[in-house]
């Protein structure tokens, strides 16, 4: 069956700018979790999402957002982007939640100049 | 103030030898604990898991061990394979207070011929 897919899987813009990020688990998983990955911290969560509600939410400003559609993709939205904001955007689905294995998409890298 | 912390940036390990990966976390509410394994370019995936009421957990040549009074896991793989060389992420979540994953900085592994 097919992977999680991210799109896109690269992406340059410049501070100020807003950029939105896409992921579609795998059939039949209704769970989405955004991470973002950047050398020496790991993964930070982002927030997750389950049909089309999001459940939790980690410790990350207003600029960043999220929502999912019925399918169960979702999309990752960042507003005036700050260099920091510089990272490896990873997404995870699973079939419910809570402790099922995630399974990861292989991410976004964002870079903002 | 990170939770799940991974101490060692990175290790080198001759191939044949034993790999030792370890994380400690500080949150006494984590009852569940996973180690994914990362290459470039991909999303982590998942390795191996532990529940808080064992104490060792083997898949192969990974095995997980807990030790919950000094909030320790460590991940040993016998025998190390050149393949195994890749960003290890120790993660953990508190099932039942309905937490998200928490992931460590991760640990790069380079397993040498």
């Amino acid at each position: 069956k097919a992977g999680v897919t991210q799109t896109p899987r690269y992406l340059i813009k410049t501070r100020g700018q807003q950029v939105t990020l896409s992921c579609s688990p795998i059939s039949g998983h209704r769970s989405v979790s955004w991470y973002q990955q950047t050398p020496g911290q790991g993964l930070q969560f982002l927030f997750e999402y389950f049909s089309e509600t999001q459940r939790n939410k980690g410790n990350f400003p207003g600029r960043f957002s999220g929502r999912q559609f019925s399918n169960s993709r979702s999309e990752m939205n960042v507003s005036t982007l700050e260099l920091g904001d510089s990272a490896l955007y990873l997404c995870a689905g699973q079939r419910r939640g809570g402790d099922d294995e995630q399974f990861f998409g292989p991410g976004t890298r964002l870079t903002v100049l | 103030d990170q939770q799940v912390k991974q101490n060692s940036p990175s290790l080198s390990v001759q191939e044949g030898r034993i790999s030792i990966l370890n994380c400690d976390y500080t949150n006494s509410m984590f009852d569940y604990f996973l180690w994914y394994k990362k290459y470039p370019a991909e999303g982590p995936t998942f390795l191996i898991s532990i529940s808080s009421i064992k104490d060792k957990n083997e898949d192969g040549r990974f095995t997980v061990f807990l030790n919950k009074s000094a909030k320790h896991l460590s991940l040993h793989i016998v025998p190390s394979q050149p393949g195994d060389s890749a960003v290890y992420f120790c993660a953990a979540s508190g099932r039942n207070y309905g937490q998200n994953f928490v992931f460590g900085p991760g640990t790069r592994l380079s397993v040498l011929p």
